[in-house]
């Protein structure tokens, strides 16, 4: 199975300052295809998860434009260019390139 | 809008068996790849397997293989999630999750059921 590990697991941040969440896979992610399956998910507090980005830098319709991810291969990265309060939540990498699908262990946002 | 409503919360002794189910609404539902995912409390998120809802073919983690088992009616737009042999450890929130086309989500999870709490206590 494909690892999937984020860092750092909680990230306090202030209000209109940027944040960073780093996601490493075990292996290349890569499809045959020649995309790249990796999405980027939100779950606010006693939430079900949302996608944010997909394909690594796709923003899903309705994502605020703060959001922004990019890398490829094995390394990839979140930035919230300016956290807002509604922001505060679970963030989390996913694979979708090799079964089974795997999941982060999910990055912690808080304001400090 | 797309829309994925869930059953309702369940509690389980261990050894025995639940099955949950997932209703979609406002697209097609036979288009879309419908995956199963959990969160034990303060955890973090499992997959569990897909089906797709056109042809019944299912992929499952190989975790869960032999003691899940997903299903779908077309006539009625819904997807289940049924799963054997309970333990305390399957005490979790099951969420239903649509799979995005390659080109428009990237085989992300674009819409998520709202959840299903399942508790495993004797």
């Amino acid at each position: 199975d494909i690892v999937m590990t984020q860092t750092p697991l909680s990230s306090p941040v202030t209000l209109g300052q940027p944040a960073s969440i780093s996601c490493r896979s075990s292996q290349s992610l890569v499809h045959s295809d020649g995309n790249t399956y990796l999405s980027w998910l939100q779950q606010r507090p006693g939430q079900p998860p949302r996608l944010l980005i997909y394909k690594i830098s796709n923003r899903f319709s309705g994502v605020p434009d703060r959001f922004s991810g990019s890398g490829a291969g094995t390394d990839f990265t979140l930035k919230i260019s300016r956290v807002e309060a509604e922001d505060v939540g679970v963030y989390y990498c996913t694979q979708a390139t090799q079964f089974p699908w795997t999941f982060g262990q999910g990055t912690k946002v808080e304001i400090k | 809008q797309v829309q994925l409503v869930q059953s309702g919360a369940e509690v389980k002794k261990p050894g025995a068996s639940v099955k949950v189910s997932c209703k979609a609404s406002g697209y097609t539902f036979t288009g879309y790849y419908m995956n199963w995912v959990r969160q034990a409390p303060g955890q973090g998120i499992e997959w569990m397997g897909r089906i797709h809802p056109n042809s019944g073919g299912t992929n499952y983690a190989q975790k869960f293989q032999g003691r899940v088992t997903m299903t779908r009616d077309t006539s009625v737009s819904t997807a289940y999630m049924e799963m054997s042999r309970l333990t305390s450890d399957d005490t979790a929130v099951y969420y239903c999750a649509r799979e995005g086309y390659s080109s428009s989500a990237g085989r992300g999870f674009d819409s998520w059921g709202q959840g299903t709490l399942v508790t495993v206590s004797s």
